[in-house]
């Protein structure tokens, strides 16, 4: 398994600029998150997924907008990038029904907005 | 979610048994006890969780005290990769479909 993976590992935007981080994962996990890590903080909750079709906001969605078509991919579009969203990407999926959870997280994506 | 308190860094010999705290006064009887750490540049990482009991996995041990409100990860024998942030979450059992919540966590450094 490759577990979770991410695309691009680097960018770097203009702004007003937009793009879609890419995020797949193959463990056929039914929730899928997107966070944001900015220098010297935890991450924070964008969005996140239950399963295929279903989305919902995390702590800090503006600006950004997912889909999830497919139980294994969870795009993250940034529209009209602004320097206040340059920070470190961190998708992540689990399985849960019940209980505790474990989350895999991919490796990240680190995007600077000048 | 009830929140965590951790000192921002600690040191540890190499070789040492590392011993992280983490303070949940605020627990819920229905919270689990998770941590994670984050090496430089790289995405989080699971490491064990817990209810009640203490739990022991290959990467570490968990201890909660009786009442709940607080807890120590173990690393029995920290090597130089495990300087990382560790995060104490602590978290509902199947509940709330939102993510985790990471404070600052703490740095741990170990040197050799």
């Amino acid at each position: 398994n490759a577990g979770v993976t991410q695309t691009p590992k680097f960018r770097i935007l203009k702004i007003g600029q937009s793009m879609t981080l890419q995020c797949a994962q193959d463990m056929n996990h039914n929730y899928m998150y997107w966070y944001r890590q900015d220098p010297g903080m935890g991450l924070k909750l964008i969005y996140y997924s239950v399963g295929a079709g279903i989305t919902d906001k995390g702590e800090v969605p503006n600006g950004y907008n997912v889909s999830r078509s497919t139980t294994e991919d969870f795009p993250l579009r940034l529209e009209l990038a602004a320097p206040s969203q340059t920070s470190v990407y961190f998708c992540a999926s689990s399985y849960r029904l019940l209980g505790a959870e474990e989350q895999y997280f991919g490796p990240g994506t680190r995007l600077t907005v000048t | 979610d009830a929140k965590t308190t951790q000192p921002p860094s600690m040191d540890c010999a190499e070789g040492r048994a590392a011993n992280l705290p983490c303070n949940h006064s605020t627990i819920s009887g229905n919270e689990y006890v998770y941590w994670y750490r984050q090496i430089h540049s790289q995405g989080p990482q699971y490491i064990i969780h817990g209810l009640k009991n203490n739990e022991t996995n290959e990467m570490a041990s968990l201890i909660i005290t009786e009442d709940r409100k607080s807890s120590t990860l173990i690393l029995p024998h920290a090597t130089l990769r495990d300087t990382a942030v560790y995060y104490c979450i602590v978290r509902a059992s199947g509940g709330g479909a939102d993510g985790l919540t990471f404070g600052k966590g703490t740095h741990l450094i170990i040197q050799p």
